[in-house]
């Protein structure tokens, strides 16, 4: 079957880093994504990994690692905003998007 | 534009209205979607259009009825819905449904509350 986990949810300190890890098991893989989505708001788009290695944006980095099924999101310097549900999702061999159930970040002052 | 803007942004209907919710698109997305997520749980794919063809139907119950009138426009049509049906309704639009890099932009939502 498909599947993937993350950690259902994080604490972590204004100013620190964090990193949330995912765990995927698809018919085939297309790519891995990272959404954010803040509390009743819709997801927003924030990195896409489809070759082994790290992706830097700003404070946000996404890394993957194909032969072992796993990628992180890297969260540096970490404001109260941050503080949101992130989304890791794998795109399978038909290109359709396999959701984990989502990472809660809470960020404490 | 860079946005997909959905109308309402709440419903409350009974269990024997009939209603509609809404999504436009100008980004020149082919690609349109419906999902409905619970809380605390993800996004979940109910209909696919790609180039105003309904590409993929995930099983959903036939009180949901999805349309796509234009390539911009994406209609979901709701009728004798349950309780259970009550959710956040996210439309989605993306370049096409047919490569690895397809990335959602995402609607508001409509937050659905049936009586």
């Amino acid at each position: 079957g498909q599947n993937i986990d993350q950690p259902t949810e994080m604490t972590a300190t204004e100013g620190a880093i964090v990193q949330i890890n995912c765990t995927y098991q698809t018919s085939g893989f297309n790519g891995l994504f990272w959404y954010q989505q803040h509390a009743g708001e819709a997801p927003t788009f924030l990195s896409y990994n489809v070759l082994d290695g790290l992706e830097e944006k700003g404070r946000f980095s996404s890394f993957l690692s194909r032969s072992k099924g796993y990628s992180y999101l890297l969260l540096k310097e970490l404001q109260m905003k941050d503080s949101a549900s992130y989304l890791c999702a794998a795109t399978d061999s038909n290109y359709q998007l396999i959701w984990g159930a989502g990472t809660k970040l809470i960020i404490k002052p | 534009d860079t946005e997909v803007t959905q109308t309402p942004k709440h419903l409350v209907m009974g269990m024997t209205n009939k209603k509609s919710l809404k999504c436009e698109q100008h980004m020149g997305h082919r690609a349109m979607y419906w999902y409905k997520q619970k809380a605390k749980k993800p996004p979940e794919l109910m209909f696919v259009y790609s180039y105003e063809k309904l590409s993929i139907n995930e099983s959903v119950p036939s009180r949901f009825s999805p349309e796509c009138p234009n390539s911009s426009l994406l209609n979901l049509h709701l009728h004798a819905l349950q309780p259970e049906d009550s959710a956040l309704y996210l439309c989605a639009s993306s370049q096409d449904s047919g490569s690895g890099a397809n990335v959602l932009t995402f609607g508001a939502g409509s937050r659905l509350t049936v009586l």
